[in-house]
């Protein structure tokens, strides 16, 4: 099945500075890909989405990237604040099976 | 109004007895799931459902029974719970239809097993 490997598990930035938090995925016929953010004591909420065919999504200061051919995906951070201090999961469904499969999740913390 | 909504938030339970961990979702989504969440696994699928009656086993359901008795619950049952077991689990819901998979969580149980 799927298997979902996210790196890195920490993630310690300042405040303005940039991030970079990536998953790679195995199952070439994986189509949908999620990012969620679980603040500290919370449940996840979707933060963004992106489909095969799209490629690129931008939204709430965060961009993902999707790069099929190494079956990548990354959300980048432009300029970390405080409030984006939350572990970050990404998710993959492949093959439209209606289960997701989760990476191992990195927790994010931005300095002020 | 949250559309999914668990029941205890907080558990304990000691070895050997049973504990039933409930889900409700006002989603009308026919897909609820129930993961667990521990440290450096990520959440890992234990069962989920397509609709009322219907349970499947999910990536690690051993230990773990579950049940759906309607559209809008689903519940997960340890029937003889394990300290292996403390946890914190998540009831999600989704579509079952082609849109994009995407699914919503409940608050997550605490369960501590002595």
């Amino acid at each position: 099945g799927e298997q979902v490997e996210q790196r890195p598990p920490h993630l310690s930035v300042r405040e303005g500075d940039s991030a970079v938090i990536t998953c790679t995925y195995t199952d070439p016929n994986s189509y949908y890909f999620f990012w969620y953010k679980q603040e500290p004591g919370a449940s996840l909420q979707l933060l963004m989405k992106v489909f095969s065919s799209t490629e690129i999504n931008e939204g709430q200061g965060f961009t993902v990237l999707l790069n099929k051919k190494d079956k990548r995906l990354s959300l980048n951070l432009t300029a970390a604040h405080p409030g984006d201090s939350a572990a970050y999961f990404c998710a993959v469904n492949s093959g439209g099976n209606n289960k997701l499969t989760f990476g191992q999740g990195t927790v994010l913390s931005v300095i002020p | 109004e949250a559309a999914v909504t668990q029941s205890p938030r907080n558990k304990v339970a000691v070895t050997g007895g049973k504990v039933t961990l409930s889900c409700n979702q006002t989603n009308n989504h026919n897909n609820m799931y129930w993961y667990r969440q521990d440290t450096g696994h990520g959440l890992r699928l234990i069962h989920y459902s397509y609709g009322a009656g219907s349970t499947e086993k999910g990536d690690i359901p051993d230990g773990y029974k579950a049940s759906r008795p309607s559209q809008e619950n689903f519940s997960l049952i340890l029937e003889l719970a394990t300290p292996s077991q403390t946890s914190v689990y998540f009831c999600a819901s989704g579509e079952s239809w082609g849109v994009s998979y995407e699914q919503y969580f409940g608050p997550g149980t605490r369960l501590t097993v002595l």
